[in-house]
């Protein structure tokens, strides 16, 4: 089955300090892969997303690469800010299955 | 523009009240959904609309009864829910979700927040 796995939190950070948030997947066929953004009260915001092997999603100083060969889609920022502060999930789809399967979720604390 | 907006942002309901959750989205998007988020828990899908066509239902109790009345709208109707029903509720669209169509973006609104007393 489809399944995503991410590291488990909390994570806390100082500011400025280099994030990695680590997530694998499985699948059957070839999934477009996302990281959504969930600030506290809020709904989910796309942050970045890759479609393909090797592709390269970004977005705010985020970045994420597409690994076929490990299977990984690992979040980083090289200096994060305490508005960084969310929690952080990694989601997969695969062409016509109209689901986004989900991880659980990292938490993210960024102190000044 | 890529925004889901929704109503209300907050309601309170009784087990014996009737309400609905409102969705709309003018991105031109054919598919939209509804999911359910209990806290620190990822979105759980409930709803599939495609076309304007439920075309998924996650086994969801009849207590939570969908609506597409156009391609922009999506309402979700509750009636005699339950405590545990509380939860983050979150609707979301994407451009085009028919089977074999290539995999699209789903872009979420800011959800409604459900309390069952």
């Amino acid at each position: 089955g489809n399944s995503v796995t991410q590291m488990e939190g909390p994570v806390t950070l100082s500011e400025e300090a280099f994030l990695t948030i680590n997530c694998t997947y499985t699948a059957t066929g070839y999934p477009s892969l996302f990281w959504y953004v969930q600030y506290p009260g809020e709904g989910l915001q796309l942050l970045l997303k890759a479609t393909k092997a090797d592709d390269k999603g970004s977005n705010k100083g985020f970045e994420a690469t597409y690994r076929k060969e490990t299977t990984s889609f690992h979040l980083e920022k090289g200096s994060v800010q305490v508005s960084d502060s969310a929690v952080y999930f990694c989601a997969l789809s695969i062409q016509g299955a109209q689901k986004l399967v989900f991880g659980q979720g990292t938490r993210l604390t960024i102190n000044p | 523009d890529t925004e889901v907006t929704q109503t209300p942002k907050h309601l309170v309901m009784g087990m014996t009240n009737k309400k609905s959750l409102k969705c709309e989205q003018h991105m031109g998007h054919r598919a939209m959904y509804w999911y359910k988020q209990k806290a620190k828990k990822p979105p759980e899908l409930m709803f599939v609309y495609s076309y304007e066509k439920l075309s998924i239902n996650e086994s969801v109790p009849s207590r939570f009864s969908p609506e597409c009345p156009n391609s922009s709208l999506l309402n979700l109707h509750l009636h005699a829910l339950q405590p545990e029903d509380s939860a983050l509720y979150l609707c979301a669209s994407s451009r085009d979700s028919r089977r074999g169509a290539s995999v699209d973006t789903q872009y979420f609104g800011p959800g409604t927040r459900l309390t069952v007393l």
